[in-house]
């Protein structure tokens, strides 16, 4: 069975305090790997959508990798605008459905 | 370019009785999918349609629920007799094609009093 997690489940930066966010998952034929921005109260936003293993991609702070175990979305130099939920979903070859994961709330203080 | 809509965006139904919730999906998008996301829990998948044709909904619950997508209008999710534990924000998705990543929309907030 797909299985997708997150860690942290929370995370409180300062403004400028780099770090990553992780997403492990098992996949039995791996589509494509997602990442989506969630709001208070709003839908998923699209960020990124990966591949296979060593692609990367980029968007303004948030920078995304992947392997054939899991995923970083790294921030740089974050501001408090980056505050939100990020959520990372697979979606298997034989399949349609995304699977999510439950989510890394990220606090980014002044 | 109009996002996905969904509508109502808040709905409040008693115990027993009948929801209907609308997806609008963005233009030029036929593949639309539904999913739940309960307190606590992450997106969980219900059903994927095409127009008039149900794909996937292995991740509908057997009873009460039900999804259509007709050739014209919105696709509608039905949760017929709410019971509290249906108390969710429903999510409507879609997408161009079954690869493509799936656009978001705002969500229906549904409160089962």
């Amino acid at each position: 069975e797909d299985q997708v997690t997150q860690s942290p489940e929370a995370l409180r930066l300062q403004e400028g305090e780099s770090s990553s966010l992780n997403c492990s998952y098992t996949v039995s034929g791996l589509r494509g790997l997602f990442w989506y921005r969630q709001d208070p109260g709003k839908g998923p936003e699209f960020l990124f959508t990966l591949y296979s293993a060593g692609e990367e991609k980029e968007k303004e702070r948030l920078k995304a990798t992947l392997t054939k175990k899991e995923s970083f979305l790294h921030i740089t130099a974050p501001k408090p605008e980056d505050s939100a939920t990020y959520l990372c979903a697979v979606q298997a070859n034989s399949g349609y459905a995304l699977n999510f994961g439950k989510g890394t709330s990220l606090l980014v203080t002044p | 370019n109009a996002g996905v809509m969904q509508n109502p965006r808040h709905l409040v139904r008693r115990r027993g009785q009948e929801a209907r919730l609308r997806c609008s999906p963005m233009k030029g998008h036929s593949h639309v999918y539904w999913y739940r996301q309960l307190p606590e829990e992450g997106l969980k998948f219900m059903v994927y349609l095409q127009k008039e044709n149900i794909i996937d909904e292995s991740g509908m619950p057997k009873e009460r629920f039900s999804a259509e997508f007709p050739k014209e209008g919105p696709s509608i999710l039905r949760i017929q007799q709410v019971v509290r534990g249906d108390s969710a924000a429903y999510f409507c998705a879609s997408s161009p094609d079954s690869t493509y990543e799936q656009y978001f929309g705002p969500g229906t907030r549904l409160t089962v009093t």
